[in-house]
């Protein structure tokens, strides 16, 4: 059971857009923490989409966005690509725990 | 360029522990954490714990209190996490990670580097 709640999948057609939804408490994203996004590909290490809620690491391309408001956020992804079929995870900080908390991640399915 | 370069893979049999390493490059090792994070095969992240590289203070994650032991060693800019007491359910693969935060304005707390991960196999 993890702390911040995702659906577990969502599926869209190329160059269709999708969105994931993250959602929290009051002891984390309520409580104004910043939201973070990962994506993982198949058999790879996490690699870091989004961070402080809708800042673009370099090379990540400006297809991948994000947003957050109360106790959740979104990550939408534009003109979706084959090559974005991975897993994708929330993260934020909780201060009950004094450290990261994660969701159990969505799998995208680019149909 | 930042790296972090995890030891390799370690097959244990259960009741024993497992230590696995993560060597930090391309930036100064004491000014950044260290956090741990477990991913069960076909399963999500989970966090375990965090270090300071800078003076060795330790957080760990509820479920993994007792059991998990996070040090370091400054001279080769290593981090280290121990999981004793090992379980067949433990099985997974452990992956280090940087963690970009400032404290005084509360920015950011992401992880910005991750190691390549780290497969930990427990069985009879």
């Amino acid at each position: 059971q993890s702390v911040l709640t995702q659906p577990p999948s969502v599926s869209g057609a190329p160059g269709q857009r999708v969105t994931i939804s993250c959602t929290g408490s009051s002891s984390n994203i309520g409580a104004t923490y910043d939201v973070h996004w990962y994506q993982q590909l198949p058999g790879a290490a996490p690699k870091l989409l989004i961070y402080v809620n809708n800042n673009r690491p370099s090379g990540v391309p400006d297809r991948f966005s994000g947003s957050k408001s109360g106790t959740s956020a979104s990550l939408a992804i534009t003109g979706l690509q084959a090559e974005d079929e991975a897993d994708y995870y929330c993260q934020s900080y909780d201060r009950s725990l004094n450290g990261a908390v994660f969701g159990g991640g969505t799998k995208l399915t680019v149909l | 360029q930042v790296q972090l370069v995890q030891s390799g893979a370690e097959v244990k049999k259960p009741g024993a522990s497992a230590r696995v390493s993560c060597r930090a490059s391309g930036y100064t090792f004491t000014n950044f954490y260290i956090h741990w994070i477990r991913q069960a095969p076909g399963q999500g992240l989970e966090w375990m714990g965090w270090i300071n590289p800078n003076s060795g203070d330790t957080d760990y994650a509820p479920k993994f209190q007792g059991r998990v032991t996070l040090t370091r060693d400054t001279s080769i800019s290593t981090a280290y996490m121990e999981l004793s007491r090992l379980r067949s359910d433990d099985t997974a693969i452990f992956y280090c990670a940087r963690i970009y935060y400032h404290p005084l304005t509360g920015y950011g707390y992401y992880l910005d580097y991750w190691g390549q991960g780290t497969l930990v196999t427990v069985s009879s």
